[in-house]
């Protein structure tokens, strides 16, 4: 079975520290890795991938990869009260044409 | 920017009606998903579809539960039956390739309520 693991939280940080976001999954042969944001109430919201091993940066958000540990991280740099929401880490296996989701850690950034 | 659109926003049905529930993918994607969340819990996989038939589907998606492209734009996910155990939310997903490689986006989500 295919698993992947999201600590629920919440993962409280003051405005403007860094928030780390973890996953960890069971299947060896994930090929590509998603992170995605979750407003109560909303359809999750792509906010970066990645598929090769180390760290990925797009603005404030540096998603890490290290397949040897089955270890996937989101970090948010500069956290907002806008940031707090449900993180969603999602999994590709190329042998399947699906996501498998994680259960999501709620972050709540405080001002 | 374009975007995956699912009516109705919210339905409320009664247990052993049939339900269909609509999906207009995002226009140069071929690959269409459907997925749900009951409150609470995990999204969940339930099925995908290229070339006009099913390419995946989960333990989930069984005989109650069809899909279909009837025409160039739309794709919908029907249950036959519903149980109060449908009751969730359904997502929409649509993807330009089935590669691992190609982000799939979602629509806004139908909310099925079944008394």
């Amino acid at each position: 079975q295919k698993e992947v693991e999201q600590n629920s939280g919440p993962l409280s940080v003051p405005e403007g520290a860094i928030a780390s976001l973890n996953c960890t999954y069971s299947d060896r042969g994930s090929q590509s890795f998603f992170w995605y944001r979750q407003y109560s109430g909303k359809s999750p919201e792509l906010i970066m991938f990645i598929y090769s091993n180390g760290d990925k940066e797009d603005g404030r958000f540096t998603a890490q990869l290290n397949k040897a540990s089955q270890y996937v991280s989101l970090l948010i740099r500069d956290s907002q009260p806008s940031d707090s929401a449900t993180y969603l880490c999602a999994v590709h296996n190329n042998a399947g044409n699906m996501l498998t989701f994680g259960g999501g850690t709620r972050l709540m950034v405080k001002p | 920017e374009p975007e995956v659109t699912q009516t109705p926003s919210h339905q409320v049905t009664q247990m052993g009606q049939e339900v269909i529930l609509r999906c207009v993918p995002i226009s140069n994607h071929l690959y269409f998903y459907w997925y749900r969340q009951i409150l609470g819990q995990k999204v969940e996989f339930l099925v995908s579809f290229y070339n006009n038939e099913i390419s995946e589907k989960s333990e989930i998606f069984d005989d109650q539960f069809s899909v279909e492209r009837p025409d160039g734009s739309n794709f919908t996910l029907k249950i036959r039956s519903t149980k109060l155990e449908d009751s969730a939310m359904y997502f929409c997903a649509s993807s330009q390739s089935g590669a691992g490689n190609t982000e799939a986006f979602f629509g806004q989500g139908t909310r099925l309520t079944v008394v």
